[in-house]
């Protein structure tokens, strides 16, 4: 069936690193792939979007490319800021009406 | 627009009372999703409308639990008897058909002692 498989946290970098959270998935047909971040004691806030092969979202200096041959859907951003810190899920529609949600990755970014 | 909306943000509650939930879409979304979280997993679905339509059901979801969504507006979700393992984050989100993407309310946080 479709499913999400996300990278494990928790990820804990500093300021102005590298971020790459890892997510691959399972679908049938042509799925839209999304990026989630969830902030402490709120609900999910949409961070980036692909609808098609090799599409590329990108948002507040994140970035994910949707890569068919890989099913991955990688996200990266080049420097980490403190407000960063979150939980962030991989999200996958695929033509059926559901969203399925990997489990989730904690990011903390210190100063 | 304020975006989706959901009432009350905490409930506590005795094992084997009912509650209710209400979630209030963006004005325009004609699909509307329920999910449930759990501490440290991702949204888990429940159930979805379009319009006033209830079209899918997950298995997880028992007979104790119902949604309407009358008039194709605000929905609400209703727990019947609930137990120790409800205790959880109740999510809506909304979207427009063919748009793909949902927004999420802040959640409801139910505690059953």
């Amino acid at each position: 069936g479709d499913s999400v498989t996300q990278m494990e946290g928790p990820v804990t970098l500093s300021e102005e690193a590298f971020l790459t959270i890892n997510c691959t998935y399972t679908a049938t047909g042509y799925p839209s792939l999304f990026w989630y971040v969830q902030y402490p004691g709120e609900g999910l806030q949409l961070l980036l979007k692909a609808t098609k092969a090799d599409d590329k979202g990108s948002n507040k200096g994140f970035e994910a490319t949707y890569r068919k041959e890989t099913t991955s859907f990688h996200l990266e951003k080049g420097s980490v800021q403190v407000s960063d810190s979150a939980v962030y899920f991989c999200a996958l529609k695929p033509t059926g009406n559901q969203f399925y949600f990997g489990t989730g990755t904690s990011l903390t970014v210190i100063p | 627009d304020t975006g989706v909306s959901q009432n009350p943000r905490h409930k506590i509650t005795k094992r084997g009372q009912n509650v209710t939930f209400r979630c209030d879409p963006i004005s325009e979304h004609n699909r509307l999703y329920w999910y449930r979280q759990t501490l440290g997993q991702g949204p888990e679905f429940l159930t979805y409308f379009q319009n006033e339509a209830q079209l899918e059901k997950s298995r997880l979801l028992s007979d104790r639990f119902s949604a309407e969504r009358p008039k194709g507006s605000f929905s609400t979700l209703e727990i019947q008897r609930t137990e120790q393992g409800d205790s959880a984050m109740y999510l809506c989100a909304s979207s427009l058909s063919g748009q793909g993407e949902a927004f999420f309310g802040q959640g409801t946080r139910l505690t059953v002692v």
